[in-house]
C-alpha cells in the first residue's frame, strides 16, 4: 500500500471549515483513499473513502486531485468534538489497514 | 449488536508474566485485526486474520500469538511481557465484502507491564 504524508498538526476555529491535507504521490490505481479518526485515544473511527471522484457524506467531504497524488478532507464546520488525531491511509481494498501517525486536529473555541 | 468488545479495558502485568486479551465480535465479520499504539504515535498492526483458523502476522508480531478458532472471536496472548509490550491494544474487524469500506474498532485495552 501507498506511504501517506500528513502534517502533525492543525489548529482550526470552531465553526470555520477545517481542510486536512494528504500526500500519496505513489498512490496507484486500485489503491483508495480512507480517511478515520481517533478522539482522545478511544478506538478509531470511520470517516469516508473515495477513490477518483470527490465524495460527499454526512460527516466530511473528500476532495481528490485529479493526478491523485494528494486529498484533502474538509469538515465544513468544525466544532470542539472534531479535536482528534486524524489519518489519511491508501489501501487496496481486501489489503490491511496500515495507519500512519495522522493529524492532529485542535479545535478551537 | 454490541459490535466490536474487548477486555480487560484496563491491566497492569509485572515483567514475565503470561496474559491473554479478549475481542469478540458480533457482526458476523471475517476480517479480525489487532493493532497496538504507543503514547503519541500511530497505530501498528500486530497479527490479522481472514477467517476462523487463518492467522497471519502485521508489522510488529513479535512477543505476541493469536488464535481464531471462531468466526467471533480472536484473542491475543502475551506469552512474557516486558516492559516495550506497554500499549493500548485495539481489535478492530471488517467484513468480507470489498463494498464495505470501513473497519470498526472496540474502545482498546490499556497495558501496562512494570
Amino acid at each position: 500500500d501507498a506511504k501517506t504524508t500528513q502534517p502533525t498538526s492543525m489548529d482550526c476555529a470552531e465553526g470555520r471549515a477545517a481542510n486536512l491535507p494528504c500526500n500519496h504521490s505513489t498512490i496507484s490505481g486500485n489503491e483508495y483513499v480512507y480517511w478515520y479518526r481517533q478522539i482522545h485515544s478511544q478506538g478509531p473511527q470511520y470517516i469516508i473513502h473515495g477513490l477518483k471522484n470527490n465524495e460527499t457524506n454526512e460527516m466530511a467531504s473528500l476532495i481528490i486531485t485529479e493526478d491523485r497524488k494528494s486529498s484533502t478532507l474538509i469538515l465544513p464546520h468544525a466544532t470542539l468534538r472534531d479535536t482528534a488525531v486524524y489519518y489519511c491511509i491508501v489501501r487496496v481494498p481486501g489489503n490491511q489497514f496500515y495507519f500512519g501517525t495522522g493529524t492532529s486536529l485542535t479545535v478551537i473555541p | 449488536n454490541a459490535g466490536v468488545t474487548q477486555t480487560p479495558k484496563f491491566r497492569i502485568l509485572k515483567i514475565g508474566q503470561s496474559m491473554t486479551l479478549q475481542c469478540t465480535q458480533d457482526m458476523n465479520h471475517n476480517y479480525m485485526y489487532w493493532y497496538r499504539q504507543d503514547p503519541g504515535m500511530g497505530l501498528k498492526l500486530i497479527y490479522y486474520s481472514v477467517g476462523a483458523g487463518i492467522t497471519d502476522k502485521g508489522e510488529v508480531p513479535n512477543g505476541y500469538n493469536v488464535s481464531r478458532s471462531t468466526t467471533e472471536d480472536f484473542p491475543l496472548r502475551l506469552e512474557l511481557a516486558a516492559p516495550s509490550q506497554t500499549s493500548v491494544y485495539f481489535c478492530a474487524s471488517r467484513p468480507l465484502s470489498l463494498r464495505v469500506a470501513e473497519a470498526f474498532f472496540g474502545q482498546g485495552t490499556r497495558l501496562t507491564v512494570v
